[in-house]
C-alpha cells in the first residue's frame, strides 16, 4: 500500500525554524510533484506549496513566501518543508500530499502524510 | 489571489441526498477536488477532475460542474459521511492553489 510517512510532532519557540520531512513508502514517487498542506487548530486547509519531482522547481503561496523552502533529496523522493521565524499563527498541522493531474485542467492531491503537529509557543 | 466559498454547514437526514456546493471563478478554467475530512485524520479524496470518484469510494458520492460553481453530491448519505468536505482547484491568476473554507457535513 503506498504511504506519504511524515516526521514526529515538533515544539518550537516563536523565532525559530522547523523542518519537517515526507517519505514514500509502498511506492516511489520520485517522478511527482509534492504539495504541502497545513491546518491550524479548529480552521480550515491552507495550501503553502509545491516542488517538483527534480526539486529545482517550487511555488509558494504569497503569504509565505520569504520564510517558506520546500527541498527534495532526489534520490530517496523525500520531500522536506522547513519554515523559519515561526510565530505562534503558525501552529497548525502539516500535511505533504502527492499531486496527480490532467492536462493542465485538473489537478488533485493523493495519498496524504499523516501529518505532522507543530507547536509553536514560548 | 483567487476564493473558493462553501457553505459553512449543511445537514442531511439518514439516506437522503445533500449537496454541497463550491464557488468561485477559478472553477470556470480548472476542474474541482474534493476531499472528506473526519476529527484526528488526513483529508482523503472522493473526488477529482470534477466527477471522477477514487477506487474505494463509494458511487453514492458524485461531482459536478457548472459555470463558476462545483457541487459534491452524496446520494443517500449514511452516518459515517460525517466530516468535513474541502473543494480545491488551482487559483487561475497565479500559479497556486486555494481551497474552500470547508463544510461540516452533519447526517441526522
Amino acid at each position: 500500500q503506498v504511504q506519504l510517512v511524515q516526521s514526529g510532532a515538533e515544539l518550537k519557540k516563536p523565532g525559530a525554524s522547523v523542518k519537517v520531512s515526507c517519505e514514500a513508502s509502498g511506492l516511489p514517487f520520485t517522478n511527482s510533484w509534492m504539495h504541502w498542506v497545513r491546518q491550524a487548530p479548529g480552521q480550515g486547509l491552507e495550501w503553502m506549496g509545491v516542488i517538483n519531482p527534480r526539486g529545482d522547481r517550487t511555488l509558494y503561496a504569497q503569504n509565505l513566501k520569504g520564510r517558506l523552502t520546500l527541498t527534495r533529496e532526489t534520490s530517496t523522493g523525500t520531500v522536506n518543508m522547513e519554515l523559519s521565524n515561526l510565530r505562534s499563527e503558525d501552529t497548525a498541522v502539516y500535511y505533504c500530499a502527492k499531486d496527480t493531474s490532467v492536462d493542465d485542467l485538473a489537478w488533485w492531491f493523493a495519498p496524504w502524510g499523516q501529518g505532522t503537529l507543530v507547536t509553536v509557543s514560548s | 489571489s483567487s476564493e473558493l466559498t462553501q457553505d459553512p454547514a449543511v445537514s442531511v437526514a439518514l439516506g437522503q441526498t445533500v449537496r454541497i456546493t463550491c464557488q468561485g471563478d477559478s472553477l470556470r478554467s480548472y476542474y474541482a477536488s474534493w476531499y472528506q475530512q473526519k476529527p484526528g485524520q488526513a483529508p482523503l479524496l472522493v473526488i477529482y477532475a470534477g466527477d471522477k470518484r477514487p477506487s474505494g469510494i463509494p458511487d453514492r458520492f458524485s461531482g459536478s460542474r457548472s459555470g463558476d460553481r462545483a457541487s459534491l453530491t452524496i446520494t443517500g448519505a449514511q452516518a459515517e459521511d460525517e466530516g468535513d468536505y474541502y473543494c480545491n482547484c488551482r487559483d487561475s491568476r497565479v500559479w497556486q492553489w486555494v481551497f474552500g473554507g470547508g463544510t461540516k457535513l452533519t447526517v441526522l
